[in-house]
């Protein structure tokens, strides 16, 4: 059983749709972070939430933190191509980082 | 900066072999990482440490070693390759805890 279940585990759509992927756990998180992977590469972070019910924004993407701090949702505003990838959440398990398994975003044009 | 380096980039093994794979960072970072990568499980820790000296063991570290006599190395052993251990490997390295991982561009190893 993974500390941290994302769903889903893949999503297929076309440019210009909106879409919602989720990050949910049992336990609660002084902190989630988002990364992002290309094929071939590292991930790469995209946000870090902190405080319960906090949303931040990074362009088309809005990232909340529930309020009970034990999970968080990604919404993409009308897609991009380039936005295909592994998003990844992940958390702090006393001093390691644990990962979800992702959810595989292909956006196509 | 380079941020964090890893050798090699592709490594095939056969089962029973030892190897090394090699990670470095120059971002003066206290808090290095291994994970390992499989379809449909994410990233998979193996071992951590928070500062030279000082290793602990992950989420899945058998199979493994590591030693962190410097700030900037971290090097993974496989003591005696197994397939299981067919994966692609990262290292990644932060500030401290709870800081942005800085992720390597990852070695694709395979166990024959």
């Amino acid at each position: 059983t993974q500390l941290l279940e994302q769903s889903p585990q893949f999503l297929s759509i076309q440019e210009g749709e909106n879409l919602t992927v989720y990050c949910n756990s049992s336990s609660v998180f002084s902190s989630l972070q988002w990364y992002r992977q290309e094929p071939g590469e590292g991930p790469v972070l995209l946000v870090t939430v902190v405080t319960g019910g906090e949303v931040k924004k990074l362009k088309r993407l809005t990232f909340q933190f529930g309020d009970a701090r034990k999970d968080s949702s990604l919404h993409i505003t009308a897609a991009q191509p380039g936005d295909t990838g592994l998003y990844l959440c992940a958390a702090y398990n006393n001093n390691d980082m644990r990962f979800g398994a992702g959810t595989r975003l292909t956006v196509k044009p | 900066n380079a941020g964090v380096t890893q050798t090699p980039k592709f490594q095939v093994l056969k089962t029973g072999q030892s190897m090394t794979l090699q990670c470095a960072q120059d971002m003066n970072h206290e808090y290095m990482s291994w994970y390992r990568q499989d379809p449909g499980m994410g990233l998979r820790l193996i071992h951590y440490s928070v500062g030279a000296g000082i290793t602990d063991q992950g989420e899945v570290p058998n199979g493994y070693n590591v030693s962190r006599s410097t700030t900037e190395d971290f090097p993974l052993r496989l003591l005696s390759a197994a397939p299981s251990q067919t994966s692609v490997y990262f290292c990644a390295s932060s500030a401290w805890l709870y800081n942005e991982q800085f992720f390597g561009p990852g070695t694709r190893l395979t166990v024959l």
